[in-house]
């Protein structure tokens, strides 16, 4: 069964440190999301991504986050100064179609980002 | 603006047991609603939907949801939880505006006690 794979499982930083999270997407999908989870909260989306463009992001995506697609198979969310409280579960998500909403998102195991 | 309520953060059942977990919706108009489950280590796994049609939804392992409109609820019910349906259940809307994104719950925490 095809599923989204996310690398790395868990990584730790120093406050004020670029880091960059990986996701590869299921290979047929078109839409790419990332979502987060402070510990003890709620899932919330960040950012979608479609045909090579950020198609919706929240108000947590601000400037110190950006996403890119490098290559046909990657997806990748850069938190460019880390702060403690981007301390979180962070998911990346794809899915076939966005337009319908009715397509399910499949989601990756998550990457636990750790801002020391 | 969309939102999704679990108000329980752990539910316990002894196996063998009905089980539900509860979730209520918000949002401006018809939503697409979503049960998701993660287990220790794992993603978040699609377990059902609601889109439109029959209130009564099946999913995946067994896992039903009923939606109920005046209630504004989407719970999530199995007739006999298994021991192996302990983990992390997340209710999650997307509304019918066009945005792609989901609004999740903050789960809610399933031990099935043998």
């Amino acid at each position: 069964e095809p599923e989204v794979t996310q690398t790395p499982s868990h990584q730790v930083t120093q406050m004020g440190q670029e880091v960059i999270l990986r996701c590869v997407p299921i290979s047929n999908h078109l839409y790419f999301y990332w979502y987060r989870q402070i510990l003890g909260q709620k899932v919330e989306f960040l950012v979608s991504f479609y045909n090579n463009e950020i198609s919706e992001k929240s108000e947590i995506f601000d400037d110190q986050f950006s996403v890119e697609r490098p290559d046909g198979s990657n997806f990748t969310l850069k938190i460019r100064s880390t702060k403690l409280e981007d301390s979180a579960m962070y998911f990346c998500a794809s899915s076939e179609s966005g337009a319908a909403g009715a397509i399910q998102a499949f989601f990756g195991q998550g990457t636990r980002l750790t801002v020391v | 603006a969309q939102s999704v309520a679990q108000p329980e953060d752990q539910v316990n059942v002894a196996e063998g047991n009905p089980l539900t977990v509860k979730c209520t919706y918000s949002v401006s108009g018809n939503p697409y609603l979503f049960w998701y489950v993660q287990y220790p280590n794992r993603g978040l796994q699609f377990l059902l939907k609601y889109i439109t049609g029959d209130n009564l939804v099946k999913g995946s392992y067994g896992f039903e949801a009923e939606f109920n409109k005046s209630q504004t609820s989407f719970h999530l019910k199995k007739p006999s939880a298994l021991v192996s349906d302990s983990a992390l259940y997340f209710c999650a809307v997307r509304d019918l505006t066009g945005a792609n994104n989901l609004f999740f719950g903050t789960g809610t925490r399933l031990t099935v006690i043998p």
